[in-house]
């Protein structure tokens, strides 16, 4: 059974702050999803990877930036948070090529003030 | 750029009734086509899904339809119950050139008892 699961469910930051929120699966993917959900605007993403150390900028990548130094992990970092950046985040992964199902974590609410 | 349109946004029907939503994408490459199902408070999963060289596939009460002259697809849920009752995301995607995944806005579906 596939898990992945992010490292806060709440994450609450002032402006201006250096924000991580963190991923992990288990099932050994190559590829792994950073995404922004918003009321009537569904699933954006922010970045992908498809490998350790590779990484795509998705439709929405400014004021983000992602690592992913191991397989199994996939970070994103919000440089400096701003309120327009309180959302929820959710993490996906999948086998390689864009053809397979994507697995959700639980997702983190950030909220910045 | 790429991107899918998903109508309606909400939809309410009894139980007991059918319900369809309607999904049109841009990308003519795409070839991979998931629907999504989130649950209030729950990660997106996975309920159906169908590739380019299929026009129908059905799993029970759920169907879906694709016509990719007109690039557009379609879910159908028939014999709807109350826990159908959820956000259901249509998605696009292609296995070359790239592995990103475009996804609806939603559709907040409401199941009266």
């Amino acid at each position: 059974d596939v898990k992945v699961t992010q490292s806060s469910r709440y994450l609450v930051k002032r402006t201006g702050e250096k924000v991580f929120l963190e991923c992990v699966q288990d099932m050994d993917h190559e590829n792994m999803f950073w995404y922004r959900q918003d009321p009537g605007l569904g699933l954006r993403l922010i970045y992908f990877s498809y490998d350790v150390k590779m990484k795509e900028k998705g439709d929405i990548p400014e004021g983000y930036s992602v690592s992913r130094e191991k397989k199994e992990r996939f970070s994103l970092i919000l440089e400096s948070a701003s309120t327009n950046q309180t959302s929820m985040y959710l993490c996906a992964s999948s086998l390689p090529s864009g053809s397979y199902e994507q697995y959700f974590g639980p997702g983190t609410r950030l909220t910045v003030t | 750029g790429e991107n899918v349109e998903q109508h309606p946004s909400t939809l309410s029907v009894q139980e007991g009734d059918s319900a369809v939503i309607k999904c049109t994408y841009s990308d003519s490459a795409s070839n991979y086509f998931p629907w999504y199902k989130q649950e209030l408070g729950k990660r997106p999963q996975l309920i159906i899904d169908i590739r380019s060289n299929v026009g129908e596939k059905k799993d029970q009460r759920i169907a879906v339809t694709l016509n990719k002259t007109a690039k557009h697809f379609s879910l159908h849920i028939t014999e709807t119950q109350p826990e159908d009752s959820a956000v259901y995301f249509c998605a696009a995607s292609r296995d070359t050139g790239g592995f990103k995944t475009i996804f609806g806005a939603g559709t907040r579906l409401f199941v009266k008892a």
